[in-house]
């Protein structure tokens, strides 16, 4: 069975830092990414995406992310943090594509990350 | 649109008592899916739905039971609610085919039994 890591559970930036999640999964064949952020008190929004092509992938604001293959990894990355993406951050993925899998998501246990001003 | 609705909010039940989750989506998904989240556990998948009738178990089923008899509703059952169900309940849905199409979640149902 597929299995999602996020090595970090609780991040603490100041403002401006730069940031960096990781997320490591267990299935080596083709596979569909994603990071989804949960504000305070609110339901998960996607953050962004991968599923082919360019492994660089950029989501809303200003959140990117790298697939890299050979590391079964897709860490999460923001150049300068501000105090409003103080959130839970999810790591998810699907796969593999076969006999009904790809119809589920497996979440990472996320990681809560704390800005302060 | 509305997107994903869930009702109620918020609810408390005490040992034994039975209660029905209630998901609702207007964007046409033919999937949806009921999930926990529970502190550092993040989100566990009870059940889904691949279309109208039709449904599966997903990670941590027992306890739970789910119908589909509209594509735009799906509803979770507790039949006998436990201390252990106590959690956040989210419902998300999605556009079948391609398995890159993200689920969209609804604002969640936070259950507390006791």
């Amino acid at each position: 069975a597929q299995s999602v890591s996020q090595h970090n559970h609780h991040v603490i930036l100041s403002e401006a830092a730069s940031l960096e999640l990781g997320c490591n999964y267990s299935y080596g064949g083709t596979v569909n990414l994603f990071w989804y952020v949960q504000y305070p008190g609110q339901h998960l929004q996607l953050l962004l995406k991968y599923f082919s092509g360019d492994p660089l992938v950029k989501g809303i604001k200003g959140f990117e992310a790298e697939f890299i293959k050979s590391k079964f990894s897709f860490n999460l990355r923001k150049p300068s943090v501000q105090w409003s993406d103080t959130a839970e951050y999810f790591c998810a993925v699907n796969g593999p594509n076969s006999g009904g899998s790809n119809y589920k998501l497996t979440f990472g246990k996320g990681t809560l990350l704390t800005v302060n001003p | 649109n509305a997107g994903v609705t869930q009702t109620p909010k918020f609810r408390v039940l005490k040992t034994g008592q039975s209660m029905t989750l209630l998901c609702a989506q207007d964007m046409n998904h033919e999937y949806m899916y009921w999930y926990r989240q529970d502190p550092g556990m993040g989100l566990r998948l009870i059940h889904y739905s691949v279309g109208e009738g039709t449904t599966a178990k997903g990670e941590v089923p027992d306890g739970y039971n789910v119908s589909r008899l509209k594509k735009q509703n799906f509803l979770l059952g507790l039949e006998s609610a436990a201390p252990s169900q106590t959690s956040v309940y989210f419902c998300a849905s999605r556009l079948g085919g391609a398995a890159y199409n993200e689920q969209f979640f609804g604002p969640g149902t936070r259950l507390t039994v006791l």
